[in-house]
């Protein structure tokens, strides 16, 4: 199982943009990296996915260099409402693995 | 997307008690996790759950005391058995929905 690392935490400030990013060294072939978004005293919910190279969706892009050790979340112009912990996942379907997380808080 | 609904929302339940929680999706789906999340910790998985076969459970976690129901694609039970302080926890339901998986709000459990 590929395991992931990430930062524990980090701080940023209204309107800017914060990137988090994970290592996960161990990927495997058929290994795709989700991102998800977590509230207190919420479910975790899905942000975005990708195999290879740059994915971009209305929330959010993710970075993925050509050796997949690494993915980068990047999160456009953050808000307060922001403020969260974000989890890199790297596996498939059937076999999903949440690592510690990374808690962003967003500052006025 | 799939949207999940867990029962009941949150419990406090007696030491040596049994609680078991309901997770309801609005679409048939083959894969359902249950999830466990202590105070300030990340998820953990506690079994995977697919209709018609039985649960497969996680490495730390026994079908004893986490008795999991499949009855049919759009519901699943779990239930904590003889609880105790340390089973205080959030429980979600998760799902697999073509490629995304999808968490329900949790259940909010303490165990006194």
């Amino acid at each position: 199982l590929a395991k992931t690392t990430q930062p524990i935490s980090m701080d940023s400030y209204e309107g800017q943009e914060v990137n988090i990013t994970c290592s996960h060294n161990n990927i495997a072939t058929n290994d795709y990296i989700t991102w998800y978004q977590q509230f207190p005293s919420q479910g975790p919910r899905f942000i975005i996915q990708g195999y290879k190279t740059k994915v971009t969706n209305e929330v959010a892009s993710l970075f993925i260099p050509a050796d997949r050790k690494s993915s980068t979340l990047s999160l456009p112009r953050v808000s307060l409402s922001d403020t969260a912990v974000y989890y890199c996942l790297v596996g498939d379907s059937d076999d999903m693995r949440f690592g510690a997380g990374t808690r962003l808080t967003v500052k006025p | 997307s799939a949207v999940i609904s867990q029962k009941p929302s949150r419990d406090i339940c007696q030491r040596g008690t049994s609680l078991t929680i309901q997770c309801q999706v609005d679409s048939q789906v083959t894969m359902m996790f249950w999830y466990r999340q202590q105070p300030g910790q990340s998820l953990t998985l506690i079994a995977t759950a697919n209709q018609g076969s039985e649960a497969t459970y996680e490495s730390g976690f026994v079908i004893d005391k986490f008795p999991i129901s499949r009855p049919n694609l759009t519901f699943s039970t779990l239930t904590v058995s003889n609880m105790s302080p340390e089973d205080s926890s959030i429980y979600l339901c998760s799902v697999e929905d073509r490629n995304e998986q999808y968490f329900g709000p949790g259940t909010r459990l303490t165990v006194t």
